[in-house]
Order: structure tokens, then C-alpha cells, then sequence
């Protein structure tokens, strides 16, 4: 079965970091495209990050220079460190398997995990 | 970077149908997939490659793609219907892939 579980969010002031983890089961990261995607307070979905089997990263413009994608293979994890979090980066965070045919689905999603920044 | 335009909001009584669009350039030419989101809760994967059901997804959703209008169909609306749906394409020439609609409230009144 397959099951994405994320944690590390919590409460940072501006200007702090803060890294978040998947843990996969089920399936291999490193064998799958993975993608970060957050939610705002009573917004919509905003992809943010997505990493390809073969090790490229891409990123939204909104975290570009900020956020860093990343996973451990010996872990089976993905990660998502944030450095200099802005108030605008409160939101709840899920990470998705972004399975790869001819397109990109995020098939599996994770329950997210909430960062909020405030001082 | 490719941009996708769905409804904010759509409303029908239950039994009825529910028809949410979700548009964009040329967007026959991309697979679309959709997700529902009912609060509280993560998204879920209700139609992917414009027209496929997940397995444990009803039959009463159903999906096309043509032209610059991609849409999700709800036959049948029932009030566990009731949630946030978006609609997601892959763009693969782009350094922003993954591109999300804005989302469309589903309301069954």
C-alpha cells in the first residue's frame, strides 16, 4: 500500500528555516518524480517544488532561491528544506507522488503537515 | 508559464448534473487530470489523463478535453459531492511543470 506521511511544519518567525520530510512506503522515491504542493489559508493548490527520478529539480518562482527539493534513497524520503520563510509561506504543505507516463499525476498525497510563519 | 482557468464556484441540485470546466491554450493538446478536496482533507485524484477513473472512483465521474476546454462531469450529484475541485496539466517544456487550475467550489444545494 502505498502511503506518503510528511512532518516537520510548525511555527517560525520570519526570516527562519524549517525542514520538512515524506516518508514513502509502499513504492521508491527515487524511482518516481515527487512534488511538493501547498495550500494557503482558504486558497487554492499551489505546486512548489518537484524533483525527477533522474535527479532534476524545478521550482515555483514564489520559493526559487529559497526552498531546496531533495530525498534520501536509503530512507525512502523527500524533503523540503525552507530558509528565509516569509509570512506568505503559511500554508499546509502535502507532498504527492507525481507518477510519469506521458504526463505528470500527482496519484498519492500525504495528509500534509501546517508551517506557519509569524512572529 | 501555462495558465488554467476553472469557475470559482459551481452549484446544482442533487441528481442533477455538475459540469466543471477548466480552461486553457490549446489544453486539448495536454492530458488533464482533476482532484477533489473536501475540507479538512488532502487532495484526491478523481480523473486522470482527461477521461480515466481511479480505481474507487464512481462511474458517475467522468472527464473530456477538446480545444481550450477541459471538463469534469458529475452525473447524478449527490451532497458527499460537495468540495473543491481542480484540474492539473503537465507542462514539459517548462521550468514550472506542474501548473494547477485555481480550483471551483462544488456546491449541491
Amino acid at each position: 500500500e502505498v502511503q506518503l506521511v510528511e512532518s516537520g511544519g510548525g511555527l517560525v518567525q520570519p526570516g527562519g528555516s524549517l525542514r520538512l520530510s515524506c516518508a514513502a512506503s509502499g513504492f521508491t522515491v527515487s524511482s518516481n518524480y515527487m512534488s511538493w504542493v501547498r495550500q494557503a489559508p482558504g486558497k487554492g493548490l499551489e505546486w512548489v517544488s518537484v524533483i525527477y527520478s533522474g535527479g532534476s529539480t524545478y521550482y515555483a518562482d514564489s520559493v526559487k532561491g529559497r526552498f531546496t527539493i531533495s530525498r534520501d534513497n536509503s530512507k525512502n524520503t523527500l524533503y523540503l528544506q525552507m530558509n528565509s520563510l516569509r509570512a506568505e509561506d503559511t500554508a499546509v504543505y502535502y507532498c504527492a507522488r507525481a507518477r510519469y507516463s506521458s504526463s505528470v499525476v500527482a496519484d498519492y498525497w500525504g495528509q500534509g503537515t501546517l508551517v506557519t510563519v509569524s512572529s | 508559464s501555462y495558465v488554467l482557468t476553472q469557475p470559482p464556484s459551481v452549484s446544482v441540485a442533487p441528481g442533477k448534473t455538475a459540469r466543471i470546466t477548466c480552461g486553457g491554450n490549446n489544453i486539448g493538446s495536454k492530458s488533464v487530470h482533476w482532484y477533489q478536496q473536501k475540507p479538512g482533507q488532502a487532495p484526491v485524484l478523481v480523473i486522470y489523463y482527461d477521461s480515466d477513473r481511479p480505481s474507487g472512483i464512481p462511474e458517475r465521474f467522468s472527464g473530456s478535453n477538446s480545444g481550450n476546454t477541459a471538463t469534469l462531469t458529475i452525473s447524478r450529484v449527490e451532497a458527499g459531492d460537495e468540495a473543491d475541485y481542480y484540474c492539473q496539466v503537465w507542462d514539459s517544456s517548462s521550468d514550472h511543470p506542474l501548473v494547477f487550475g485555481g480550483g471551483t467550489k462544488l456546491t449541491v444545494l
